[in-house]
């Protein structure tokens, strides 16, 4: 399986900081569509996960401009650019281009 | 609105089954796939299979394979997963989610509110 593997574990930053999740993925999730195949979810406690991002850096419809994703191949990041008070959460990428689709082990974040 | 409406908690003993209901509304439930995934307490999310919800045609991670069941009813926009031979380890909460579009290789852009299963003797 490819492994998904996201650093920090956790963070703390101040309101209006700049927030940034890493995910490394095993194996490249490049496709030959010139997509990546990975995605970034938000859940809150007692949650299930919202998307944010998809291919890598579009965000889902709704999604505040203040998130964004970028990386390519088996590098990724997802950028809170100015951390809200309601962006309180953990933070999971996941691969969708080998089967079985696999998740990171998650980053918390929490205001400083 | 587009909605995925998830069965209640289940407590079963080990070695029983539990099948997990996740009615959908809102959108045309045969053009999209539904994805199954699962959360135990403290650990990463973690995917247990798919069905084309429009074919039925199904895939299963490997590490089910044998154990789980994933089925549609088109006639009443309800997906499926029956898991077998249950042992502590599986008690966690169980998620369906819409895939985006029909592929297998899509993201979840809606997802059910969860069902606890809890697995206790």
């Amino acid at each position: 399986d490819t492994v998904m593997t996201q650093s920090p574990d956790s963070l703390a930053v101040s309101l209006g900081e700049r927030a940034t999740i890493n995910c490394k993925s095993s194996q490249s999730v490049l496709g030959s569509n010139n997509k990546n195949y990975l995605a970034w979810y938000q859940q809150k406690p007692g949650q299930p996960p919202k998307l944010l991002i998809y291919w890598a850096s579009t965000r889902e419809s709704g999604v505040p401009d203040r998130f964004s994703g970028s990386g390519s191949g088996t590098d990724f990041t997802l950028t809170i650019s100015s951390l809200q008070a309601e962006d309180v959460a953990v933070y999971y990428c996941q691969q969708y281009y080998r089967i079985p689709p696999t998740f990171g082990q998650g980053t918390k974040v929490e205001v400083k | 609105q587009v909605q995925l409406m998830q069965s209640g908690a289940e407590v079963k003993k080990p070695g029983a089954s539990v099948k997990v209901s996740c009615k959908a509304s809102g959108y045309t439930f045969t053009s999209y796939g539904i994805h199954w995934v699962r959360q135990a307490p403290g650990q990463r999310l973690e995917w247990m299979g798919w069905i084309n919800s429009g074919e039925g045609n199904t895939m299963y991670s490997q590490k089910f394979q044998g154990r789980v069941t994933i089925t549609g009813d088109t006639s009443a926009s309800t997906a499926y997963m029956e898991l077998s031979s249950l042992r502590s380890e599986d008690t966690a909460v169980y998620y369906c989610a819409r895939g985006v579009g029909s592929t297998l290789y899509s993201v979840s852009d809606i997802w059910g509110q969860g069902t606890m299963v809890t697995v206790s003797s």
